[in-house]
C-alpha cells in the first residue's frame, strides 16, 4: 500500500512551458485535492475531485487544469507556467465527505519557474 | 482579511514545556476543525480532528474549540525534540469538499 505517490519530486521549468503533475493513490477514495504551499500563505485548495468524472474548483484554481478519468488517478496540468507558479504541489486524498476521515497527504513536488 | 489566521511563530520551547498553538477563523460555516502537523520536506499529516465546540484529547495532545469566539487551540503536554514541526490549523464547512489552511505555527522542542 502505497498511499499517495506523486511525481516528479522536483521540477524546473521555464515560462510559458506545460507540464503535468502526476498523483496517485492506492487506497479507493473517492475525495481528491490539490494544494499549493507558498512562505506566508499556507496550503491553499486548487482544485479537487469527489469522484471520477466530477472536479471543482478550490481557491485559486487560475491557470490550473485537472481531470479525473479514474479513481486513483488526479493529474494537475499547468497550460503555460509563470513564476507566479513557483511553489510546493501537494496532492491529497480521502473518502468521500474528506471531513470526516483522515485526508492523506503525498510528498509534494517541488516547481520553480524562472 | 483571510478566513483562517495563524501566528506563525517561530515558537521555541524546552523539553517537557505545555505548548499551546492557536488559530482565528472569520467564516461561520466552518464546523469541523483539524490540526496537521508537517515535518520539513514532507506532506502534512493529520493530528487531531473534532467538530464540536469542547476539548478532545489525544495523548499529549488536546484540540479545543470555540465556536462562539471563533477559535481554536491546540496544546501539546511534555513536549518532546520530535514534536519539532509545523503545526497547521484547518477548517471545512458541513459539505467538506472545500478546506482552509492557516499559515502554519513553526515548533522548536529544544532537549
Amino acid at each position: 500500500n502505497a498511499g499517495v505517490t506523486q511525481t516528479p519530486k522536483f521540477q524546473v521549468l521555464k515560462t510559458g512551458q506545460s507540464m503535468t503533475l502526476q498523483c496517485a493513490q492506492d487506497m479507493n477514495h473517492e475525495y481528491m485535492s490539490w494544494y499549493r504551499q507558498d512562505p506566508g500563505m499556507g496550503l491553499r485548495l486548487i482544485h479537487y475531485s469527489v469522484g471520477a468524472g466530477i472536479t471543482d474548483q478550490g481557491e485559486v484554481p487560475n491557470g490550473y487544469n485537472v481531470s479525473r478519468s479514474t479513481t486513483e488517478d488526479f493529474p494537475l496540468r499547468l497550460l503555460s507556467a509563470a513564476p507566479s507558479q513557483t511553489s510546493v504541489y501537494f496532492c491529497a486524498s480521502t473518502t468521500a465527505g474528506g471531513n470526516t476521515d483522515t485526508q492523506y497527504f503525498g510528498p509534494g513536488t517541488r516547481l520553480t519557474v524562472l | 482579511q483571510k478566513e483562517v489566521e495563524q501566528d506563525p511563530g517561530p515558537l521555541s520551547v524546552p523539553e517537557g514545556a505545555i505548548v499551546s498553538l492557536n488559530c482565528t477563523y472569520s467564516n461561520s460555516a466552518f464546523q469541523y476543525f483539524m490540526w496537521y502537523r508537517q515535518y520539513s520536506r514532507k506532506g502534512p499529516e493529520l493530528l487531531m480532528y473534532t467538530y464540536s465546540s469542547g476539548n478532545k484529547e489525544d495523548g499529549r495532545f488536546t484540540a479545543q474549540v470555540d465556536k462562539s469566539s471563533k477559535y481554536i487551540s491546540l496544546f501539546i503536554r511534555d513536549s518532546q525534540p520530535s514534536d519539532s514541526a509545523t503545526y497547521l490549523c484547518a477548517m471545512s464547512d458541513w459539505a467538506g469538499n472545500q478546506f482552509y489552511f492557516g499559515t502554519g505555527t513553526s515548533l522548536t522542542v529544544i532537549p
